[in-house]
Order: structure tokens, then C-alpha cells, then sequence
């Protein structure tokens, strides 16, 4: 069964710090992956999308990475805000199937 | 430009009630999916939806239906509403291109409905 996981489940760090966010994928066989952000009350916003071809991807303080064989793809956030706090989910649409399997997600606390 | 909206926001239903969920985006777009999202798990796919008139199942299916009589409206049906299906509710839509580009796309996510079924 293909499955996307995010340890940890939750993460508090302070502001300022550089910090990663984790995301594992069970196949390797995959079209692309993509990391989006959710806020309380709110819809889930795109942030980086990295095809299988692609090492990593950059937008501002984000920095997406993509090692296929391993099964992995980290999100550092550089030089992290209490603004950065919000659940951050990985999803991942393997060769197999059109639709994005998606991870629970890891709830990301910046403390000023 | 609303991009995704969802209504209601929040709802209480007892079992075996039924309800209807509306989706609508603005942005003219051509596929459309209902999630619901669980503590603890990811976002899991409910139904979709290529174009007017047309739905698909995704991987839980089972106690919801589904309609797209308008391109810009996707509705999200419980017939008889149980306990299991207490959940956040997510709609979300993307263009719909043709081809390799079709996985390419972002999808764009309304804010979600918060259900609880007593």
C-alpha cells in the first residue's frame, strides 16, 4: 500500500531557529511531490511542488528537497517566525495513481 | 475572485439525518474534489470530479454522493448521517490541463466544514 508519514506529529521550536520538517513515502515510483501549509480555520495553501526529476525547489525562506530513492523529502524553513506556525502536510502522487496520498501532517509552533 | 468557498461552516447533525455540502470556485475550474480530513490521518479522498455532469469515487467513498450540475458547483451529499462520518470536510479544484500537466497542478483548497454527528 503506498503511504506518505510525517514524524514528528508535532514540533515546537524558538523563533529564529532553522528547523526541518520531515516526509517519507513508501514508493519510490513518483510523479511529484507536493508541501502545503494549514492554518486553523482555514483551507490548505500550496507551497512547493517538486517533480520527480527535480533535486529540490526554493520560494523564499522555504527550501523543498526530493531523494526518491530513499523515500524522503525534507522542508527547511530558514530563519523560522511566529507567523511560520501552522500544520504543514506533505503530498505525494505516485506513477500508479492520479490521486495525491497525503501524510497527517506536522503542527509546527514558532514561540517568540 | 473568492477562489473556493464552502458552506456551510459548521454543522451538528444527529444520526441518520441527512445534509448537503456546497463547494464553489470562481476560478473556472474543470476538476473539483470533496476530502475529509481525520486527527491523525491525512486527507483522504471522497469523491471527484473531471467536468459538468461527471463524478468519480475516490478512496472512501461509501455513505456520501456526490453532484456536478454546474461546472462552478460541486455538492457533497450524507443521506443518513452516522457517528463515523464526524469530520472536517475539504473541497478543492484546479484546472484540469491536458496531458502530463494535468499532474503538475496545484489544487486550491476552500476552508473547510466542520461536521459532528451525535
Amino acid at each position: 500500500k503506498q503511504e506518505v508519514t510525517q514524524i514528528p506529529a508535532a514540533l515546537s521550536v524558538p523563533e529564529g531557529e532553522n528547523l526541518v520538517l520531515n516526509c517519507s513515502f513508501t514508493d519510490s515510483a513518483i510523479y511529484n511531490l507536493q508541501w502545503f501549509r494549514q492554518d486553523p480555520g482555514k483551507g490548505l495553501t500550496s507551497l512547493l511542488l517538486i517533480q520527480s526529476s527535480q533535486r529540490e525547489q526554493t520560494s523564499g525562506r522555504l527550501n523543498a528537497s526530493l531523494d526518491k530513492s530513499s523515500g524522503r523529502s525534507t522542508l527547511y524553513i530558514a530563519a523560522s517566525q511566529p507567523g511560520d506556525s501552522a500544520t504543514y502536510l506533505c503530498a505525494v502522487r505516485f506513477d500508479s495513481n492520479y490521486q495525491l496520498i497525503w501524510g497527517a501532517g506536522t503542527k509546527l509552533i514558532i514561540k517568540p | 475572485n473568492a477562489g473556493v468557498t464552502q458552506t456551510p461552516k459548521f454543522r451538528v447533525l444527529k444520526t441518520g439525518q441527512s445534509m448537503t455540502l456546497l463547494c464553489a470556485q470562481d476560478m473556472n475550474h474543470e476538476y473539483m474534489y470533496w476530502y475529509r480530513q481525520d486527527p491523525g490521518m491525512g486527507l483522504r479522498l471522497i469523491h471527484y470530479s473531471v467536468g459538468e455532469g461527471t463524478t468519480a469515487k475516490g478512496e472512501v467513498p461509501d455513505g456520501y454522493n456526490v453532484s456536478r450540475l454546474k461546472k462552478q458547483n460541486f455538492l457533497l451529499g450524507l443521506e443518513s448521517a452516522a457517528p463515523s462520518q464526524t469530520s472536517v470536510y475539504f473541497c478543492a479544484s484546479t484546472r484540469g490541463l491536458s496531458g502530463s500537466l494535468r499532474h503538475q497542478e496545484t489544487q486550491y483548497f476552500g476552508p473547510g466544514t466542520r461536521l459532528l454527528v451525535l
